[in-house]
């Protein structure tokens, strides 16, 4: 196990496309958190899940964002009509212990043009 | 919205010195992280220290944490130019299933 993985590494999409993105946490990790940061800034959290449970969702998660957990292993990031405010690097992180860090992803760049 | 804010913004500094960043939070934490982030690329865990605990060492970082001030610093010894990088402080909440909460980092330069 290398950590975790996230794929893409880059998107480019027309404004009003829908883009997936996915996730594959530490195998032995429960959580999973999805976190978005834009330049200069630190990553906002968007949601959390433990196992296969969506537990937390940010209100920067508006309608046009979904994820998922499927039996509590990868985890898919999907935006609907995405708008150019959307373009932002898509973090993923996962623990297994909240008394230890987050091992993230490489992330995801997001260009809407 | 953002719990923590670094300070400085942005720090350069002579290889061999020492950097010193500050973090300070807003809430009442259960424990407070230090992460840091190359150009582009996702962020590393550096160190935890919780918020029962007010000095932790990991190699040449050095993190305290006063729970009174609601602040920490992050020490980095003899900084060499792979140190180069963005640091951001990060809080968690008292729940086991909460998330953690980043600040605005600061960009650490170090001149050869």
């Amino acid at each position: 196990d290398t950590g975790v993985s996230q794929n893409p590494r880059h998107k480019i999409t027309k404004r009003g496309q829908n883009v997936t993105f996915r996730c594959d946490p530490i195998s032995e990790h429960n959580r999973l958190y999805w976190y978005r940061q834009t330049l200069g800034q630190g990553p906002e959290f968007l949601t959390y899940f433990q196992n296969e449970a969506q537990l937390e969702k940010s209100r920067l998660l508006s309608d046009r964002f979904s994820a998922e957990r499927p039996k509590g292993s990868f985890s898919t990031l999907e935006i609907q009509r995405t708008e150019q405010g959307d373009s932002a690097m898509y973090l993923c992180a996962s623990s297994g212990d909240s008394n230890y860090g987050y091992t993230f992803g490489s992330g995801t760049r997001l260009t809407v043009v | 919205s953002q719990q923590g804010e670094e300070d400085p913004q942005a720090l350069s500094i002579q290889e061999g010195e020492n950097a010193t960043m500050n973090c300070s939070y807003k809430t009442s934490i259960n424990n407070l992280q230090w992460y840091r982030q190359n150009s582009g690329r996702g962020l590393v865990h550096l160190i935890l220290i919780r918020s029962n605990e007010r000095e932790k060492h990991s190699g040449r970082l050095r993190v305290t944490l006063d729970t009174s001030k609601k602040s920490s610093s992050l020490l980095i010894t003899a900084s060499r130019a792979a140190d180069t990088a963005s640091y951001f402080c990060a809080t968690g909440g008292y729940s086991s299933a909460s998330k953690i909460i980043f600040g605005s980092g600061t960009r650490l330069s170090i001149r050869p």
